[in-house]
């Protein structure tokens, strides 16, 4: 079956704008995750959603950053105010809410100029 | 608070060589472990992963961890690398419920011919 998707694969925008950057998951999965991935550096985590509720927002950095999940489904990172250091990969990951295992999608490359 | 230490943030060896991958962790909760692989611009993909039961942990492409719990470590190994397992690695933890990552540095496994 398809896996978890991102789009845009890679994003330019300069500094100030306002971004937003999809994650598609897995189709069933009910959790879903958002990581942030710096050059030379592991996955931060950001953001988790139960369903359509955010369970764990402790990760997000400062209140630029946000994110939804309306239907429980796809869900939408926003960054206002963009600024160069948050130029990261931005990591999407779904499982099945059960189990551990979390599946990942390919990521968001982000670069704001 | 759970962290994660990837010991070498490079690792060179020779192909057909063993090689094992250090991670330590510390936690004050029961975990979950896991090795996830980034191939050069690629998503993270899971290698293998401890969620109970036998502490040697069998994953894909030949690889294996232990867990450690007196030494809360889970060292990854294969007996024999191949120049396709050039790569990073990164060890994550995480704790029962389904919830966040925590992610170590990772290495940068590079293979000589």
């Amino acid at each position: 079956g398809a896996g978890v998707s991102q789009t845009p694969s890679n994003k330019v925008t300069e500094k100030g704008k306002y971004v937003e950057l999809r994650c598609d998951p897995i189709s069933g999965h009910t959790a879903l995750y958002w990581y942030r991935q710096s050059l030379g550096q592991g996955p931060e985590f950001l953001i988790y959603f139960q369903g359509t509720g955010a369970a764990d927002d402790s990760g997000l950095p400062n209140d630029r950053f946000f994110a939804v999940r309306p239907e429980g489904s796809v869900s939408t990172l926003k960054i206002q105010r963009t600024e160069r250091g948050d130029s990261a990969v931005y990591l999407c990951a779904s499982s099945t809410g059960t189990s551990a295992e979390q599946y990942f999608g390919p990521g968001t490359r982000l670069t704001v100029t | 608070a759970q962290s994660v230490t990837q010991l070498d943030s490079q690792v060179p060896v020779f192909e057909e060589a063993p090689v094992e991958l250090r991670c330590n962790y510390s936690s004050s909760v029961s975990v979950y472990l896991f090795w996830y692989v980034q191939y050069p611009n690629q998503g993270l993909q899971l290698l293998l992963k401890y969620l109970s039961g036998s502490t040697l942990v069998k994953g894909i492409n030949g690889f294996e961890a232990e867990f450690n719990k007196s030494q809360t470590s889970f060292h990854l190994r294969k007996p024999s690398v191949h120049i396709s397992d050039t790569a990073e690695y990164f060890c994550a933890v995480g704790n029962q419920g389904a919830q966040k990552l925590v992610f170590g540095q990772g290495t940068r496994l590079t293979i000589n011919p």
